[in-house]
């Protein structure tokens, strides 16, 4: 089993429509999860971070991380054409000693239709 | 202004040559990273670094080789023995303290094998 993983998509959705991102991993012990948006051709830029058990909302975006399922999910309210991005999730993994190590699954790329 | 940058943006590459990728930030940031993206797949850890003139291999080190002699700099050089070294390169760095583990990434390089 792959230590995080996400549907490679495309998950299509019209503009205003809520897309809604789902991620899971298989460590317990994790303590950190993110949530990157990738855009073509360019590098990953942070948008939510969330390390308690629940939602967290910033904006737009809604983070909701269920331990108990080892579940995180990502929702977007009133999508945009701007949100068509590929979507990586990441979880912050013990490594050995003091050590993290980030693991990033393949990402889903969401389309939004106008 | 503050930052990541990562240099040449595209790098071309002949067999059996070595090539090295520049890696500065000015975040004061203790840890950096290099990882490398294939198309339709996640980040892989290359080499890692929490502190100057100390690094360590991450899940694909075979083929690269890394320096760490000052904070602000983590070059990575692909040499010859990485048989398939065309990718997207990604360096990342780590602001650490409890709950402050989040990696901002440079822009990448992009290197293509000729």
């Amino acid at each position: 089993q792959k230590e995080v993983e996400q549907n490679s998509g495309p998950l299509s959705v019209p503009e205003g429509a809520i897309a809604s991102l789902n991620c899971t991993y298989s460590d317990r012990v994790s303590q950190s999860f993110f949530w990157y948006r990738q855009y073509s051709g360019k590098s990953p830029e942070l948008i939510m971070s969330i390390y308690s058990n629940g939602d967290k909302e910033d904006g737009r975006f809604t983070a909701q991380l269920n331990r108990a399922s080892q579940y995180i999910s990502l929702l977007i309210r009133d999508s945009k054409l701007s949100d068509s991005a590929t979507y990586l999730c990441a979880v912050m993994f013990p490594w050995g000693g003091a050590t993290n190590k980030l693991i990033f699954g393949t990402g889903t790329l969401l389309a939004v239709q106008p | 202004d503050g930052g990541i940058t990562q240099s040449p943006k595209y790098l071309f590459r002949k067999e059996g040559q070595n090539v090295t990728l520049s890696c500065e930030q000015n975040l004061n940031h203790d840890a950096m990273y290099w990882y490398r993206q294939d198309p339709g797949q996640g980040l892989r850890l290359i080499y890692y670094s929490q502190i100057v003139n100390d690094f360590q291999k991450g899940d694909i080190a075979e083929g690269y080789s890394v320096s760490r002699e000052k904070k602000e700099s983590f070059p990575l050089t692909v040499t010859s023995a990485q048989k398939n070294p065309t990718a997207f390169y990604l360096c990342a760095s780590l602001a650490g303290g409890p709950l402050s583990d989040t990696q901002y990434f440079g822009p990448g390089t992009r290197l293509t094998v000729l």
